[in-house]
């Protein structure tokens, strides 16, 4: 089973309102990623988390806020977006982190379609 | 952020035909992944590729990571309509550290003619 699942699916919002994106995978991974994705692009890594610790955060914007409450949740909390962050938001997972030698390829969820008005 | 050029942008073919993409980069990577994406939907891994010169086929896909590390290419044999979509290449360049970022390539959209 190499299932990530996101919720919900498709999410409008205001630029005033908080919200929150859902991401689980149940493979026993212990990194996972948050990108951003625009029409037509390859996926931006946002986060990293790696054995439930923020590990990259490739200066994105504070109003984008990373939670990571075990192993297998992964949180996208937004406040005061622009209408600029609308875009498909997807989250991964990779077994270990430090297995430089094992196998460590990235599995996406659905992804979350964003749309800020 | 950094990106792999990868080629063709585009792809108009019948269906049944073989199908043909690459990509290359200026820096050396140690893993090569394929995903394909379709509209709404998130990259779904195709193939994986650990060692230089390594041939590895899923079904009637068949993708190769180069000897020089810098470029790998999936080939698509008896295009089928469900092969639409974007296909990304993406390298990895794995260490002890952990945390290799994916630097993905720019994509190739397969679309199959009636």
């Amino acid at each position: 089973d190499t299932e990530v699942t996101q919720t919900p699916k498709h999410l409008v919002m205001g630029m005033t309102n908080k919200k929150s994106l859902k991401c689980e995978q149940h493979m026993g991974h212990r990194a996972m990623y948050w990108y951003k994705q625009k029409a037509k692009k390859p996926p931006e890594l946002m986060f990293v988390y790696s054995y439930e610790k923020l590990s990259i955060n490739e200066s994105v914007p504070s109003r984008f806020s990373p939670e990571c409450p075990n192993s297998s949740l992964l949180n996208l909390h937004l406040h005061a977006l622009q209408p600029e962050d609308s875009a498909l938001y997807l989250c991964a997972s990779s077994q270990d982190p430090y297995r430089a030698g094992g196998v460590n390829e990235q599995y996406f969820g659905p992804g979350t379609r964003l749309t800020v008005t | 952020g950094q990106q792999l050029n990868q080629s063709p942008q585009s792809m108009f073919i019948q269906e049944g035909e073989d199908v043909s993409m690459n990509c290359t980069s200026s820096s050396i990577f140690n893993t090569w992944l394929w995903y394909k994406q379709e509209p709404g939907e998130g990259p779904v891994l195709l193939i994986a590729l650990y060692k230089a010169g390594e041939l590895t086929s899923n079904g009637r896909l068949t993708a190769q990571f180069g000897i020089t590390r810098k470029d790998s290419f999936l080939n698509i044999s008896a295009s089928i309509p469900s092969d639409v979509g974007i296909y990304f290449c993406a390298g990895q360049l794995r260490s002890n550290f952990g945390n290799e970022k994916l630097t993905f390539g720019t994509g190739t959209r397969l679309t199959i003619i009636p």
